[in-house]
């Protein structure tokens, strides 16, 4: 089966700088790869993904690389505001075929911007 | 509002007893599926259905018994609780797509505690 690494696993910033979380898979059959913010209390929430047939992907604030040869897809924040504070999942799918879009995921980052 | 909706959010009960988790979406999708979520915040799949039929049982006990009367519903039924099962339980949802790749929607959670 698939294998997600995430880190770091904690990650605090000052608001306004960028925040980097990187993520590695090892099923090179993975081709989608979403993003997931899940603020306290609450489910994982969509903010961005990314698919093999891209390199990058931007939207607003948040950006998303992906390098397929090393396997390892990294999300971006720029100018990090207070708003931004949560867990981070990163998560690796095979696609719906016979797996359904199984995702496996990434053990997850708190990042903490302080004001 | 259109959603992934769980009920109850809490859920606080005894070891032994048989309780049920309810999972409702009115997306339209045709995949549902159930993550449990431990202590440290790791996210793994236990059970996915595409229209109303069970694909992935990843090696859950079978005290967990899910149930899809349509396609809209995907419920939890747990018997013989034990403390281990104590974590938060979060239902998603995935549309129907001629691609290969889906994005998932996750409801708010739904919060065990087995004492």
């Amino acid at each position: 089966g698939e294998n997600v690494e995430q880190h770091p696993s904690t990650l605090s910033v000052q608001e306004g700088d960028s925040a980097v979380i990187k993520c590695t898979y090892s099923d090179s059959a993975s081709n989608y790869f979403p993003w997931y913010k899940q603020e306290l209390g609450k489910g994982p929430q969509l903010i961005i993904d990314i698919r093999s047939n891209v390199g990058e992907k931007k939207d607003q604030r948040i950006a998303v690389t992906l390098n397929k040869t090393a396997k390892h897809f990294s999300l971006h924040i720029t100018e990090t505001q207070p708003e931004d504070s949560a867990v981070y999942f990163c998560a690796a799918s095979k696609g719906r075929g016979s797996t359904l879009g199984r995702l496996y995921f990434g053990r997850g980052t708190q990042l903490t911007v302080w004001p | 509002d259109t959603a992934v909706s769980q009920t109850p959010k809490y859920l606080v009960t005894q070891m032994g007893n048989d309780k049920s988790i309810k999972c409702e979406q009115n997306l339209g999708h045709d995949t549902m599926y159930w993550y449990k979520q431990d202590s440290k915040k790791f996210l793994k799949i236990m059970f996915s259905y595409n229209n109303k039929e069970l694909i992935i049982n990843e090696t859950v006990p079978n005290r967990f018994s899910p149930k899809s009367p349509d396609k809209a519903h995907l419920n939890l039924h747990i018997n013989s609780l034990e403390l281990g099962d104590s974590a938060v339980y979060f239902c998603a949802s995935s549309h129907k797509s001629d691609f290969l790749l889906d994005e998932q929607y996750f409801g708010p959670g739904t919060r065990l505690t087995v004492t």
